[in-house]
């Protein structure tokens, strides 16, 4: 069965920090990934989303990167964190291509002070 | 992507049927009708989609408008434990771009 694991659960960074969020796929092949980000009290915001290894997609301009180094890796990071960067990030994984049904883990969860 | 119209919150006596409305009236040919919903501090849940025909599963039923304009979600006997934000999605497969949904409280 399929798996996603994203790491680490929760994190609180200082401003201007740098951050990395791994999320890893077990038990599949090419997945789509995703990175959503849900601020307090707002929507999830599609962040990037890859259909393949180094094929990076960015919805929405701001401070952060994403990169896929392997098949089922998908790593999230900042050099500099701002105020504005905290959230609920959640990583996702569908059997692409032309499938919508996405599989979200269990989300990790940013305070930067 | 379609802009989709969903109610802010909704009401659904226990064990009653549950029905979500969502309008998406600019959806395209090639975009399908997506359901997520999303229990507080967790990621969101697949429920169902569909293209044009009626679509059920064990979790719900999608029913979608002839001029797929408009769809309703069905949740046949709702529980406690469907209380959520409910997410209505009009996309293309490889992009799924949430709104703000129905946040649907089951009243005991």
């Amino acid at each position: 069965s399929q798996t996603i694991h994203q790491w680490p659960a929760t994190l609180v960074q200082p401003v201007g920090s740098p951050l990395s969020l791994e999320c890893t796929v077990e038990g599949t092949s090419n997945p789509n990934l995703y990175w959503y980000r849900q601020a307090a009290g707002r929507g999830l915001q599609l962040l990037f989303y890859s259909v393949g290894i180094g094929q990076i997609s960015s919805e929405v301009p701001q401070n952060l990167s994403a990169s896929r180094p392997q098949d089922r890796q998908f790593i999230l990071s900042s050099k500099k964190l701002l105020l504005s960067d905290s959230g609920f990030y959640l990583c996702a994984w569908s059997r692409g291509p032309n499938t919508g049904e996405l599989f979200f883990g269990e989300g990790s969860r940013l305070t930067v002070l | 992507d379609a802009k989709t119209t969903q109610p802010t919150s909704m009401d659904c006596a226990e064990g009653r049927a549950a029905n979500l409305p969502c309008n998406h009236s600019t959806i395209s040919g090639n975009e399908y009708v997506y359901w997520y919903r999303q229990i507080h501090s967790q990621g969101p849940q697949y429920i169902i989609h569909g293209l044009k025909n009626n679509e059920t599963n064990e979790m719900a039923s999608l029913i979608i408008t002839e001029d797929r304009k408009s769809s309703t979600l069905i949740l046949p006997h709702a529980t406690l434990r469907d209380t959520a934000v409910y997410y209505c999605i009009a996309s293309p497969f490889d992009k799924i771009i949430f709104g703000k949904g129905t946040r649907l409280h089951i009243l005991p």
